[in-house]
């Protein structure tokens, strides 16, 4: 079965940097996805992941242990725009199937 | 260009009714999916469909089916809608071979059963 885990709620100030933990458990696990999506749209792309290690990608960076199953995305010098839902997602090989967790809902304050 | 498009963007209809929901995607992607988002922001899939195979998720009743004319079209048909169906529904795609690339989502349908 699958298993991702992830916060339901973080807070963090503009300028500041904030790090959304995600936990899972899959089979056939073949690389991790984070997706952000604002509230009433469509989820987009943000990161991919399939070896350990840290992608980094304009100010946020991606990071993957494979052994722990665990990732987290990393937002520095925060944005208001930056307030969304943050999706942690793992693909499963043999479902060919991209599983979701519940999202992390941050909200950046002034 | 929209590169992938679900029609209608809202649905309002009576319990009991069957419906549609219309997804293209004009990216060249030869897998396409339909996901279920409720109350609780939770991104559910339902299907995992390319030209060879299609992946059912257990949990889903068969009162849903999808239909693909072709590789560019997913279409989801739901038949006897329950209060319990009004969710927003996304329509995605990707290429199989290109994970890094990620899934494209469409806009959602967002479906009201009354």
């Amino acid at each position: 079965g699958q298993n991702i885990d992830q916060p339901t709620e973080m807070t963090a100030t503009e300028g500041a940097i904030v790090q959304i933990n995600c936990t899972y458990q899959t089979s056939g696990f073949n690389g991790l996805f984070w997706y952000q999506q604002h509230a009433g749209e469509a989820p987009t792309f943000l990161s991919y992941n399939v070896l350990d290690g840290l992608e980094e990608k304009g100010r946020f960076s991606s990071f993957l242990s494979r052994s722990k199953g665990y990732s987290y995305l990393l937002l520095k010098e925060l944005q208001m725009k930056d307030s969304a839902s943050y999706l942690c997602a793992a693909y499963n090989n043999a479902g060919n199937m991209l599983t979701f967790g519940g999202g992390t809902r941050l909200m950046v304050k002034p | 260009d929209t590169a992938v498009s679900q029609t209608p963007k809202y649905l309002v209809t009576q319990m009991g009714n069957d419906k549609s929901i219309k997804c293209e995607q004009n990216l060249g992607h030869d897998t396409m999916y339909w996901y279920k988002q409720d109350s609780k922001k939770f991104l559910k899939i339902m299907f995992s469909y390319n030209n060879k195979e299609l992946i059912i998720n257990e949990t889903v009743p068969n009162r849903f089916s999808p239909k693909s004319p072709d590789k560019a079209h997913l279409n989801l048909h739901i038949n006897s809608l329950e209060l319990g169906d009004s969710a927003v529904y996304f329509c995605a795609s990707s290429l199989q071979d290109s994970l890094s690339l990620g899934y494209t989502f469409g806009s959602g349908t967002r479906l009201t059963v009354v």
